[in-house]
């Protein structure tokens, strides 16, 4: 059974550029998460697809937006790229009951120069 | 929102020895408590999981222990290897929706 895929692994990108990550979950999961993960802030949750449709979101501005498609794959966009965005986004998909397991991907190591 | 604390932020033991990460959370709905261990290069992956209708959960040398009434939860790893050497996320979520709230994390060092 093949795992979460995040693609591309490593991104370089100047400020004020935009960037769009993509996340294949795990056959059969329905449901997509989305986290920054940085050495000062740690793992911060961005936001949850579910059916295409976004049903949580954390506390990051309206230049991070995502979206998921027919097929349960996603992406996140990041616009007007700043220093700070630099980071590793994460993407986890799970099946959706109670509670249930998520699985993480590789991440995607995003630079900003 | 949920906050979740966790420590200590690193722990060096020798192997063999044991290994105990604590975390506490602030939102008393919260009712699933999963563990994740990331490597080097690796996103998080599940280690092991409790919920909130359990006290105690084991899995061969890893067991997690759940207090709601305090909202606490540790994870405890036996007869430490080297292989366990790894940073360690507690986490707390409620509801069916993914939305997980991430302790800052543990680096874990074993020494051979």
């Amino acid at each position: 059974k093949a795992g979460v895929t995040q693609t591309p692994r490593y991104l370089i990108k100047t400020r004020g550029q935009q960037v769009t990550l993509s996340c294949s979950p795990i056959s059969g999961h329905r449901s997509v998460s989305w986290y920054q993960q940085t050495p000062g802030q740690g793992l911060q949750f961005l936001f949850e697809y579910f059916s295409e449709t976004q049903r949580n979101k954390g506390n990051f501005p309206g230049r991070f937006s995502g979206r998921q498609f027919s097929n349960s794959r996603s992406e996140m966009n990041v616009s007007t790229l700043e220093l700070g965005d630099s980071a590793l986004y994460l993407c986890a998909s799970s099946r959706v009951t109670e509670n249930t397991e998520a699985f993480f991907g590789q991440g995607t190591r995003l630079t900003v120069v | 929102g949920e906050n979740v604390e966790q420590h200590p932020s690193t722990l060096s033991v020798q192997e063999g020895d044991s290994a105990v990460i604590k975390c506490t959370y602030s939102d008393s709905a919260s009712n699933y408590f999963p563990w994740y261990k990331q490597e080097l290069g690796k996103g998080p992956q599940l280690i092991i999981d409790i919920r909130s209708n359990v006290g105690e959960k084991k899995d061969q040398r890893i067991a997690v222990t759940l207090n709601k009434t305090a909202k606490h939860f540790s994870l405890h790893i036996t007869e430490t290897q080297p292989e366990d050497s790894a940073v360690y996320f507690c986490a707390a979520a409620r509801g069916g929706y993914q939305k997980v709230t991430f302790g800052t994390g543990t680096k874990l060092q074993v020494i051979p």
